[in-house]
């Protein structure tokens, strides 16, 4: 089965409003990261995240192991941050080969 | 910043065709991965390779050969190109050890007709 479930599967948003984007994980996790993709455009890392929290301006990362999840928190949100966002998991034990979820795809209107 | 180059960016084959991606990085890490993106299935493991001359079957290995001639290079081999094929690939390495973030490159579309 998918040991990566993400929700939603996708989001509007008006301009200003905030967003939560969850990461749901199968198997135990030894790391995760969230990306970013522009409409055909290429993956940019936001979060290399294997637990606890990390910010980074208007995003918020936060990884909890014993609960297999980790959400992104985006404040403020702006048009700009439309696109998809992903997470990757690698799993405990495993040989480093990342297993992505299916992605959020978020649109923010002005 | 670490680099992933794919080429080509786009390619058009037809069925039965042979296509050969190809990438290069130049972050001196000793993972490289390959990945397919579909609409509604994010992206999918292909291949994968750890170490030069040799790599290991992703999730969706079949209908694919790769090859690792070197640390910085890595194809993706299509011998029989099929219509399911048709998909945006990726390239992506990673230090694997002590830093596992992923390094991604533009990606290829490519259409098979």
């Amino acid at each position: 089965g998918q040991q990566v479930q993400q929700s939603p599967a996708s989001l509007v948003l008006q301009e200003g409003e905030n967003a939560e984007l969850q990461c749901n994980f199968s198997t135990s996790l030894n790391s995760m990261q969230w990306f970013y993709q522009r409409p055909g455009g290429s993956l940019v890392s936001l979060f290399y995240n294997p637990s606890g929290t990390k910010q980074s301006g208007r995003l918020t990362s936060t990884t909890v192991i014993k609960e297999r999840r980790s959400s992104l928190h985006i404040s403020s949100s702006q048009t700009t941050d439309s696109g998809t966002y992903l997470c990757a998991m690698e799993r405990s034990g495993g040989n480093y080969k990342p297993t992505f979820g299916k992605g959020t795809s978020l649109v923010v209107h002005p | 910043e670490a680099a992933v180059t794919q080429s080509p960016r786009s390619k058009v084959a037809v069925t039965g065709g042979k296509v050969t991606l190809s990438c290069h990085q130049t972050n001196n890490h000793d993972y490289m991965y390959w990945y397919r993106q579909d609409t509604g299935h994010g992206l999918r493991l292909i291949h994968y390779s750890y170490v030069a001359d040799s790599t290991e079957k992703g999730d969706i290995p079949d209908g694919y050969k790769a090859s690792r001639p070197s640390q910085e290079n890595f194809s993706l081999i299509l011998e029989l190109a099929s219509l399911s094929q048709t998909a945006v690939y990726f390239c992506a390495s990673s230090d694997g050890i002590s830093n596992e973030r992923l390094f991604f490159g533009h990606g290829t579309k490519l259409s098979v007709l």
